[in-house]
């Protein structure tokens, strides 16, 4: 099977940055996606294909990728960032086109 | 705009099939533009991709699962569908259906995309 793995866990203080990682050895080769889901509710895209952002995404999030890890940023962190936050991508083989990360909760302090 | 709903039993005895089907408004489910595709989540986990269709009804399964998925598509209803046999309480989830806008690209013949829409999700208890 194929992994990505990201940080369980990621604290800031509101106006501060959050970066989370996502490392995965397929990422240098395929385009990565970021979700935020927050509680009861459906995950939303935020970033697609590594670092483009969907219309109605703040400005506040972007996605940048360098050899096996991506990175989404968000700056200048409000609380309504508060969320769990999952990567995507697919492997180089096309036996998982759709690969989720195990999530990362991000909380405002 | 583009709506999806899940629909189907909330509760599942175990050994038997789960089914589930995606209603789509605002849309058709026969554009050639567009995949579909089932995500589920445990509670408390994370997301897990179980499998997805094209209109003309190709599909691709999530190898941890193949062998207990069927997913098809009834253009006539604008509606896809998931069956998940022999059940067991590790299935209990979250069961959403999502839309996949691809990429442009493909990886050995596989198209790639985004989960840009999605449904609200359903609760799927296994339990005797």
């Amino acid at each position: 099977s194929y992994e990505l793995t990201q940080p369980p866990s990621v604290s800031v203080s509101p106006g501060q940055t959050a970066r989370i990682t996502c490392s995965g050895d397929a990422l240098p080769k395929q385009y990565a996606y970021w979700y935020q889901q927050k509680p009861g509710q459906a995950p939303v895209l935020v970033i697609y294909k590594d670092s483009e952002r969907p219309s109605g995404i703040p400005e506040r999030f972007s996605g940048s990728s360098s050899g096996t890890t991506v990175t989404l940023t968000i700056s200048g962190v409000q609380a309504e960032d508060e969320a769990d936050y999952y990567c995507q991508s697919a492997d180089s083989s096309g036996t998982y086109p759709w690969v989720f990360g195990g999530g990362t909760k991000l909380t405002v302090l | 705009q583009l709506q999806l709903q899940e629909s189907g039993p909330g509760l599942v005895k175990p050994s038997e099939t789960l089914s589930l089907t995606c209603t789509v408004s605002g849309g058709s489910i026969s554009s050639s533009s567009y995949y579909w595709g089932w995500i589920r989540q445990p509670p408390g986990k994370g997301l897990e991709w179980i499998g997805s269709i094209y209109y003309s009804g190709s599909t691709y399964y999530n190898p941890s699962l193949k062998s207990r998925v069927t997913i098809s598509v009834d253009t006539s209803k604008n509606q896809f569908s998931l069956k998940l046999s022999s059940v067991t309480a590790a299935d209990t989830a979250v069961y959403y259906c999502a839309r996949i806008l691809p990429d442009g690209y493909t990886i050995f013949g596989v198209v790639i995309g985004r989960f840009d829409y999605w449904g609200q999700g359903t609760l799927v208890t296994v339990s005797s």
